[in-house]
């Protein structure tokens, strides 16, 4: 069956370090992978977006990697912040036309002062 | 500015009692989702439509409706509330934006819709 799966621990790390979010994927091939930030209570908001011919992807202190080989992508926060604690979601897209994304359950990341 | 709304953003209802829960976007995207969260399973599909008069059935679809008579309305129906369906409901839009109209995939959420059925 398909899955998609991120680390259901919470990753807690000290601030100013580089927090790594891990999303594994089984019998997709997508074309796409998106990261979503999710706080208590809210809906998920956007981050990333990259295409299965991207090896990476940059924004600000945000990067993610993208390995069709190890059908896995990374997440990374350099310099992370108190601020940036929050859920983060991977998502997938098999089509080619950003019809339907399939998400992970999501990494509880907190960043301790 | 464009934002996509829900209700009610809380309701409790009894076991057999139809719900909808109302979705409302003012980005003119074409294509709209619902999803399910609960805990361990994260973001579930539940129905989704490309336009108008189009639905089409995600991963979880038993025991919910959708209709789309026009852009900016998904409502989602749920025909005999059961105690499996408590959850916290997602609404999402995605379509074309910016000044070339690019399609991103970007995914805009609601604020959810949490549900609790006795």
């Amino acid at each position: 069956s398909q899955k998609i799966e991120q680390n259901s621990e919470a990753l807690n790390i000290q601030e100013g370090k580089t927090a790594t979010l891990t999303c594994n994927y089984t019998n997709y091939s997508p074309a796409y992978l998106q990261w979503y930030r999710q706080d208590p209570g809210r809906g998920p908001v956007f981050l990333l977006l990259i295409r299965e011919n991207e090896k990476e992807k940059r924004k600000e202190r945000l990067k993610v990697t993208f390995d069709t080989t190890l059908k896995q992508s990374l997440f990374h926060i350099t310099a992370s912040q108190p601020a940036d604690s929050a859920t983060y979601l991977c998502a997938l897209d098999p089509s080619y036309n950003f019809n339907k994304f399939y998400f992970g359950s999501g990494t509880k990341l907190n960043v301790k002062p | 500015d464009a934002e996509i709304t829900q209700s009610p953003r809380h309701k409790i209802t009894e076991t057999g009692r139809q719900v909808t829960l109302a979705c409302h976007q003012t980005w003119n995207h074409n294509n709209m989702f619902w999803y399910r969260q609960d805990l361990g399973h994260g973001l579930r599909l539940i129905h989704y439509s490309y336009g108008v008069q189009d639905t089409n059935k995600g991963e979880v679809s038993d025991g919910y409706s959708v209709s789309r008579s026009n852009t900016e309305d998904l409502p989602l129906t749920l025909e005999s509330a059961a105690s499996s369906q408590t959850s916290v409901y997602f609404c999402a839009s995605s379509g074309r934006s910016g000044l070339d109209l690019v399609y991103t995939g970007e995914l805009f959420f609601g604020e959810g819709s949490r549900l609790t059925v006795l």
